[in-house]
C-alpha cells in the first residue's frame, strides 16, 4: 500500500519569497502519479501540480514547481514569490497503476503568508 | 468549463437521519470518486465509480453508499447518520478510471452536521 507522509504540519513564509513543502512518499509500484493540492479556508481542493514516476524533468506550473527526487522517494513542493492568497492548507498526494488503488492523501502543511 | 459541482453545500442532520449529496463531474469525465475530510483523520477515500459501477470502495461501514447515473452524475448517501459522521464530503472526477497519469478535479464539497 502507497504512503504520503508531510512532516511540517504549519510553515510561514514572508510575502515574495520561496518556500518549500515536505512531501515523502512510499509504494513498491514503479509506475505512480504525484498531485499537490491547495484547500483554501472555502474548502475546495484545487489541483496544483502533477508529476509521473517516470518523467525526466521535474515538472513546473507558473509560481509552483515540484521538486522530484526519485531515489530518497521525495516530492517537495516549492513556491516562489508568496503571495498573501497562498495561505492555505497544502496536500500531497499520490496513485500507482497497480490495481483499483484511490489518491491517498498526506495529513496536509498549513502554509501562512505574512505581509 | 464548469468544475464539478456539489449540491447541497451545508447540511445539518440529527442522529439516525439519512441523507444524500449529490455530485455533478466536469462535462466529458466519466469517473467519480468521494472521500470524506475530518480534523481527526483527514482525507479517507469512501468509493469510486466509473460507467455506474463502483469500481472501488475505502473501509467505511455499509451505512454509506453510493450511485453513478448514466450521465455520470453521482450521489452518495449516508444512512442512520452518527454524530462521527460529521465531515466535509467532497467529490472528484477524471476523465476516466483512475490512473496514475490522470487527475482528480474536486467539487467545493458539502459540509454535514450532525447533531
Amino acid at each position: 500500500a502507497q504512503k504520503i507522509t508531510q512532516t511540517q504540519p504549519g510553515m510561514f513564509v514572508q510575502e515574495k519569497e520561496a518556500v518549500t513543502l515536505d512531501c515523502t512518499y512510499d509504494t513498491s509500484d514503479p509506475s505512480y502519479g504525484l498531485f499537490w493540492y491547495k484547500q483554501p479556508s472555502s474548502g475546495e481542493m484545487i489541483f496544483l501540480i502533477y508529476q509521473g514516476s517516470y518523467d525526466q524533468q521535474n515538472a513546473t506550473e507558473g509560481r509552483y514547481s515540484l521538486n522530484f527526487q526519485k531515489a530518497r522517494k521525495s516530492a517537495n513542493l516549492v513556491i516562489s514569490a508568496s503571495q498573501l492568497g497562498d495561505s492555505a492548507m497544502y496536500f500531497c498526494a499520490m496513485t500507482t497503476n497497480s490495481g483499483n488503488t484511490p489518491l491517498v492523501f498526506g495529513k496536509g502543511t498549513r502554509l501562512s503568508v505574512i505581509a | 468549463k464548469a468544475g464539478v459541482t456539489q449540491t447541497p453545500r451545508y447540511l445539518i442532520k440529527t442522529r439516525g437521519q439519512q441523507v444524500t449529496l449529490s455530485c455533478s463531474p466536469i462535462s466529458g469525465h466519466r469517473s467519480v470518486s468521494w472521500y470524506q475530510q475530518t480534523p481527526g483523520q483527514g482525507l479517507q477515500f469512501l468509493f469510486e465509480y466509473f460507467s455506474e459501477t463502483q469500481r472501488n470502495k475505502g473501509n467505511f461501514p455499509g451505512r454509506f453508499s453510493g450511485r453513478q447515473f448514466s450521465n455520470s452524475r453521482s450521489e452518495m448517501n449516508v444512512s442512520t447518520l452518527e454524530l462521527g459522521d460529521s465531515a466535509l464530503y467532497l467529490c472528484a472526477s477524471s476523465l476516466a478510471v483512475l490512473t496514475s497519469t490522470d487527475t482528480q478535479y474536486f467539487g467545493p464539497g458539502t459540509r454535514l452536521t450532525v447533531l
